[in-house]
């Protein structure tokens, strides 16, 4: 199965919005709607942002919200704080029991 | 507070074997599925394998199917992946991975640390 394709960084200031998009393929994140997202920091294992293309685990501050469009997902984070630099991965499932990451997008807050 | 301790990891010669564990607590281990990501240090995530709760859907991915096993043990609260053939590109961080329902469920909901496996003459 091949990765999801990800912009390798984002960037933005304090306080604005970024994007992230996830493009997949119809058999995977246009074909179900088990696309999640990861937050890691460096020396760290990643973290559960956005499960489900838009529900957010307890805990999760609301700056951060995903969409899917197509065979694109997307994670939104708004007001930007410096403790969101960080790497961001999307996953999908991608049937007969497969899941598939995307090669990761590097966040910088500026 | 769910926790994943793995160990297990450490310097294989290529060809060589290894058994990856995983310690569960915090949360009814029999009632989800778990999975093992990997990561390459520097590098992206992949997702190499999965059991169900009751153990009776396993899936692999195709880099990895045919030399890695996993398997589970209720009374001991653990996942395991026995690792053969290791080739260089498979180093890398070993994860273990609570998934959010009995069969796959929609997310890889908590990680633990890692551990780290080395592939090296």
């Amino acid at each position: 199965q091949s990765a999801l394709t990800q912009s390798p960084s984002a960037s933005g200031s304090p306080g604005q919005s970024v994007t992230i998009s996830c493009t997949g393929t119809s058999s995977d994140i246009g074909g179900y709607n088990f696309v999640s997202w990861y937050q890691q920091h460096p020396g760290k294992a990643p973290k559960l942002i956005i499960y489900g293309v838009t529900r957010r685990p307890s805990g999760v501050p609301d700056r951060f919200s995903g969409s899917k469009s197509g065979s694109t997902a997307s994670l939104t984070v708004s007001g930007l704080q410096a403790e969101d630099e960080a790497d961001y991965y999307c996953n999908s499932y991608a049937g007969n029991n497969k899941w598939v990451f995307g090669g990761g997008t590097k966040l910088t807050v500026l | 507070e769910v926790q994943l301790v793995e160990s297990g990891g450490g310097l294989v010669q290529p060809g060589g074997s290894l058994r990856l564990s995983c310690a569960a607590s915090g949360f009814t281990f029999d009632n989800y599925a778990m999975h093992w990501v990997r990561q390459p240090p520097g590098e992206g995530l992949e997702w190499v394998s999965g059991i169900n709760s009751r153990s009776d859907n396993i899936a692999y991915a195709d880099s990895v199917r045919g030399r890695f096993t996993i398997s589970r043990d209720s009374a001991k609260s653990s996942l395991y992946l026995q690792i053969h053939s290791l080739r260089p590109e498979d180093a890398a961080f070993y994860y273990c991975v609570k998934g959010d329902g009995a069969d796959w469920g929609t997310s890889f909901q908590y990680w633990g640390q890692g551990t780290l496996v080395t592939v090296s003459s």
